[in-house]
């Protein structure tokens, strides 16, 4: 059974907090990824990964970083929190050639 | 920017009834794929369908891809509860990159 993980379900930070959310993959993927989601805006690429060490912007990267330094895991950072980066964060991972993406249950982080 | 727009945005029917969601693109797509989300959880895919005029069916659910490769529809006929969801359409855009529609919330009544 394919599974995506991620650290937390639920966060509350402060504002100008620096924040890590971590995403697990044990499917081998070569491809991650990092959304946002948000009501009446679908979902937003924030950054994603096509190998170990690399990193691509998505759409919406600013204010956010990101890291992997293994295959499975990729990590996202906020580096000082606002209160417009309250939202619900999807994680996902994708094989190379292939059509699915394969989603985290998502983190909602309330920044205050 | 390719851009995906879904209508209705959101949707209560009651169980039984039949319903259409509508995804559409400002320009051709390849590929394009539906999901559902269920609260609470990521989403997860539905269907891909990659030829013009293509339909696929999922059960109760049918799919189909527009013949200009710029629309698709998803169909539920006799809708229940469990298809409580948000229906998201997205495509494949250039280097590993998805797009996704806005998507649209469906609430199923007992």
């Amino acid at each position: 059974d394919v599974k995506v993980t991620q650290s937390s379900r639920y966060l509350v930070k402060r504002t100008g907090e620096k924040v890590f959310l971590e995403c697990v993959q044990d499917m081998d993927h070569e491809n991650m990824f990092w959304y946002r989601q948000d009501p009446g805006l679908g979902l937003r690429l924030i950054y994603f990964s096509y190998d170990v060490k690399m990193k691509e912007k998505g759409d919406i990267p600013e204010g956010y970083s990101v890291s992997r330094e293994k295959k499975e895991r990729f990590s996202l950072i906020l580096e000082s929190a606002s209160t417009n980066q309250t939202s619900m964060y999807l994680c996902a991972s994708r094989g190379t050639g292939g059509f699915e993406q394969y989603f985290g249950p998502g983190t909602r982080l309330t920044v205050t | 920017t390719q851009l995906l727009e879904q209508s209705p945005q959101f949707l209560s029917i009651q169980e039984g009834e039949n319903l259409t969601v509508y995804c559409n693109s400002s320009s051709v797509f390849s590929s394009l794929q539906w999901y559902r989300q269920e609260p609470g959880e990521g989403p997860v895919l539905l269907v891909t369908v990659v030829t013009g005029g293509e339909v696929k069916k999922l059960k109760r659910l049918t799919f189909q891809f527009g013949d200009a490769r710029k629309d698709s529809s998803l169909h539920i006929t006799a809708a229940q509860p469990g298809d409580t969801g948000l229906y998201l359409c997205a495509l494949f855009g250039g280097y590993q990159k998805v797009t996704f529609g806005t998507g649209t919330k469906l609430q199923v009544i007992p």
